[in-house]
């Protein structure tokens, strides 16, 4: 079954302008990662953050984490038509180390 | 540097057909690899992983296996393809040893059954 939650759905923002989508989760994590899908590919990993961080940048990525409400927003900055893609949040268990488990994602279209 | 194949790129199998998919990584040794299935505008689930050769743990019951003859290929076969099986199937491999729990993925194989 799925752990995380991604909101919302879709998404569909102006270059330029930044894209916000949140990721809820049920049960004590190890870690936290946000991956990129183009349509039709695979998925890239984007940036992880551990159960003991809050907040963690890369380039124009930000992830924010909070334990206590289970949820983690991923923040992209001056958005790029190249940014239009399907973001999943994947979350690995305290007791099942060797495994993820990933959101439905949400879909974001960067219109130029 | 690391790299992970998947073949077929596409397939399109009749109800009932048996399957055979490939996934195989270079440049690393006694990796975990992953088999996920993806239906459309869904997410990942997960379909089996292996710690090591010969070592399949599965998800969920279906009429999927898989098999890891070595220690970078793993591979998911059915002997009779239903329609429910069509989807986008995605190997991935990760590092054995934390902290690098990220996973790499392969470009997927898009299986239709009809």
């Amino acid at each position: 079954s799925q752990q995380g939650e991604e909101d919302p759905q879709a998404l569909s923002i102006q270059e330029g302008e930044n894209a916000t989508m949140n990721c809820s989760y049920k049960t004590s994590i190890n870690n936290l990662q946000w991956y990129r899908q183009n349509s039709g590919r695979g998925l890239v990993h984007l940036i992880l953050i551990r159960s003991n961080e809050r907040e963690k940048h890369s380039g124009r990525l930000r992830v924010t984490l909070d334990t206590s409400k289970k949820s983690s927003s991923l923040l992209i900055t001056a958005s790029r038509a190249a940014d239009t893609a399907s973001y999943f949040c994947a979350t690995e268990l305290r007791e099942d180390d060797y495994k993820l488990s990933f959101g439905a994602g949400t879909t974001v279209t960067v219109r130029a | 540097s690391q790299t992970i194949h998947q073949w077929p790129a596409t397939l399109v199998q009749p109800v009932g057909s048996p399957l055979s998919l490939e996934c195989t990584v270079e440049g690393t040794s006694n990796p975990n690899l992953y088999w996920y299935r993806q239906a459309a505008g869904r997410g990942l689930q997960l379909l089996f992983y292996s710690v090591g050769i010969g070592q399949i743990s599965s998800e969920v019951p279906q009429n999927l296996s898989a098999s890891r003859p070595q220690d970078r290929q793993f591979i998911l076969s059915s002997k009779k393809l239903l329609l429910s099986d069509s989807g986008f199937y995605l190997c991935a491999w990760s590092w054995t040893v934390p902290p690098h729990n990220e996973q790499f993925f392969g470009p997927g194989t898009r299986l239709t059954v009809l």
